[in-house]
């Protein structure tokens, strides 16, 4: 079962920054939070992950709380393409058992 | 150029029929899953495998088998004793133990049973 929460569903302007929220009280000390992306019937896409710290690349941003129960996920500037389901996960290196949750449907509006 | 190539893209079965979903990665990546996605839904986790010659049930693996003889390789065959089996099927990899990488996914079957 998913050890993470997140709302269904979002909308954000074009250009706007999206920040999905997600839930993960449960986390343990050795275990890292994912962030995917799903476009419409297309696989899956990693976006990025982080233990601790604040993570940045090209995509998006990761911030992580200090108590690590939740994160946010930014996308700084929102364009059509990032219209996707968007999804978040926790694993460590030594679980192999990965369970995804419904994620949050992300609909970019011009 | 590496990466996972699952086939067939498209795939239609009938009825009481098995039918075996092909997953190949050039990855080197020891750990390769299999997902069921269906419409309007997340990825549901069916069975997975850590290593060559072991794999684990997932959260809904009734109805499906699976093989790892080699390392590159984990089809995914679909009998007819799952009840519901028309989706879309993901297989991902993963590097394995030690790491913190993601998974890579493939680009998916979409099975319809008619």
């Amino acid at each position: 079962d998913a050890k993470t929460t997140q709302p269904p569903s979002m909308d954000c302007a074009e250009g706007r920054a999206a920040n999905l929220p997600c839930n993960h009280s449960t986390i343990s000390g050795n275990e890292y939070v994912y962030w995917y992306r799903q476009i419409h019937s297309q696989g899956p896409q990693y976006i990025i992950h982080g233990l601790k710290n604040n993570e940045t690349n090209e995509m998006a941003s990761l911030i992580i709380t200090e108590d690590r129960k939740s994160s946010t996920l930014i996308l700084p500037h929102a364009t059509l393409r990032d219209t996707a389901v968007y999804y978040c996960i926790v694993s460590s290196s030594n679980d192999y058992k990965l369970s995804f949750g419904a994620g949050t449907t992300v609909t970019v509006r011009a | 150029d590496g990466g996972i190539t699952q086939s067939p893209k498209y795939l239609f079965r009938k009825e009481g029929q098995n039918v075996t979903l092909s997953c190949e990665q050039n990855l080197n990546h020891d750990a390769m899953y299999w997902y069921r996605q269906d419409p309007g839904q997340g990825l549901r986790l069916i069975y997975y495998s850590q290593i060559v010659n072991d794999f684990q049930k997932g959260d809904i693996a009734e109805g499906y088998s699976v093989s790892r003889e080699k390392k590159e390789s984990f089809p995914l065959t679909v009998t007819s004793a799952q009840k519901n089996p028309t989706a879309f099927y993901l297989c991902a990899s993963r590097l394995g133990t030690g790491d913190t990488g993601e998974l890579f996914f493939g680009e998916g079957s979409r099975l319809t049973v008619l």
